[in-house]
């Protein structure tokens, strides 16, 4: 399995504020990567595809980067309904998942 | 509006079987690829595996390959999940969620959710 570090595993922010996660893996899986945000209770949502391609109904404040083996999500201006937890996803091969990183309120 | 709409909540015991089921509505159901994902406070969010219903193609992942079967109905636009001997381990919110067309699989994510399945397994 290829395995999927994010980093860091929890942080605080401001509304306002510009955050990044950034997220690794064990190996290289070209830009087959994407980033889902979950709320409490909910179904994960779509963000990110491709490493850097905005899932159609995304604010443009969602950026994703990176190739090969090191991508990052960045959100600027941080907003109230940003506060919640992000994954990376690699489905270069059978899909793995991040541990997680959740946003939380400074 | 297109959207998967998960089965209720399930309490079994250990050793009994259990299908949980999906179904779409607001596209063609058979053209696009439905993956199925767990989730548990402890390992967070497992990948298990993808079904194309059109001819109910599987690839699972090799964590889950013979702990459950995935399959299809293409004419109730289901996609369904199932144990045949439910273990605790099993315990977790499972969703099920849409892929890409069937050249496209999973590489590009899954864009829609359905809201979940809570299964507990206890004694």
């Amino acid at each position: 399995d290829i395995q999927m570090t994010q980093s860091p595993s929890s942080l605080s922010a401001s509304v306002g504020d510009t955050v990044t996660i950034t997220c690794r893996a064990s190996q290289r899986i070209s830009s087959y990567l994407s980033w889902y945000q979950q709320k409490p209770g909910k179904a994960p949502r779509l963000l990110i595809y491709a490493a850097s391609t905005l899932q159609s109904g995304v604010p443009s404040t969602f950026t994703g980067s990176g190739s090969g083996t090191d991508f990052s999500l960045t959100i600027s201006n941080l907003q109230p309904e940003d506060f919640a937890t992000y994954f990376c996803q690699q489905s270069y091969s059978s899909p793995t998942f991040g541990q997680g990183t959740k946003v939380e309120i400074k | 509006e297109v959207q998967l709409v998960q089965s209720g909540a399930e309490v079994k015991k250990p050793g009994e079987s259990l299908r949980i089921s999906c179904k779409g509505s607001g596209y063609s159901f058979t053209t696009y690829w439905i993956g199925w994902v767990r989730q548990t406070p402890g390992k967070g969010l497992e990948w298990m595996g993808i079904i194309y219903p059109d001819d109910s193609q599987t690839r699972y992942s090799p964590s889950f390959q013979g702990q459950v079967t995935m399959s299809a109905d293409k004419s109730t636009s289901t996609a369904y999940l199932q144990w045949n001997i439910l273990k605790a381990s099993d315990t977790a919110k499972y969703y099920c969620a849409r892929g890409g067309t069937q050249l496209i699989g999973y590489y590009y994510g899954v864009d829609v959710w359905g809201q979940g399945t809570t299964i507990t397994v206890s004694s």
